[in-house]
């Protein structure tokens, strides 16, 4: 399968800063999915991409699909202790299309010191 | 809320025994998944379903097998389950055939002594 590269591993940042993140892979994707995932709990969906050089946002959050269509980044303005969790990049597992699974970043661990 | 539910949430089993995991879904999507998760390599397909009887392989299906006898619910069986399948086992749909998006359930965490 395609491997996803994302950086940094852990991030420890002081609340109201902002937070940049991103995932690069071996090969071309046509979407780009961000996913948060908190203790115990199963990821959620943040942000889906679908276009090179697209930019969207959802609330404090905004991602782009990077124009080599290799690369992802999401940004959280702003940051709140609600934020901390692991961030998930992900895409579509096979290039031969129709919704046959994903493959995930590591994820970048996101800690906010008081 | 995807509708998701996933049963059960913890077990702890014995090596060689037999598990089978429940996934159920509400809403009748066409699509579902298995993933399992583990320190340092995110999550990784198991398999996955794309109607009633249609299963496919994911990356990393040794050892795994699943059935999907009715819409609503798709079931991951550990044959024999070894200490290398302790994980995190996730479910998931994909709301539509045309995008990516899929939705998480709340997982199960799997221990084999």
């Amino acid at each position: 399968g395609q491997q996803l590269n994302q950086s940094p591993q852990s991030m420890f940042i002081q609340e109201g800063e902002d937070v940049s993140m991103n995932c690069t892979s071996s090969s071309i994707f046509n979407t780009w999915l961000w996913y948060k995932q908190e203790p115990g709990e199963g990821p959620v969906l943040l942000i889906a991409l679908y276009k090179a050089g697209e930019l969207t946002s959802n609330g404090r959050l905004t991602a782009q699909f990077g124009i080599t269509r290799k690369d992802s980044f999401l940004n959280i303005s702003a940051s709140i202790p609600s934020d901390v969790g692991i961030y998930f990049c992900a895409g579509p597992l096979s290039a031969g299309g129709g919704a046959d699974g994903l493959t995930f970043g590591k994820g970048t661990h996101l800690i906010i010191q008081p | 809320d995807a509708g998701i539910t996933q049963s059960p949430r913890h077990k702890v089993t014995e090596t060689g025994t037999p598990v089978t995991l429940r996934c159920h879904q509400t809403e009748n999507h066409r699509y579902m998944y298995w993933y399992r998760q583990d320190p340092g390599h995110g999550l990784r397909l198991i398999h996955y379903s794309y109607g009633v009887k249609d299963t496919d392989k994911g990356e990393v299906s040794d050892g795994y097998s699943v059935s999907r006898s009715k819409t609503e619910d798709f079931l991951l069986t550990l044959e024999s389950a070894t200490s290398s399948q302790t994980s995190v086992y996730f479910c998931a749909i994909s709301v539509a055939d045309t995008t990516y998006e899929q939705y998480f359930g709340p997982g199960t965490r799997l221990t084999v002594t």
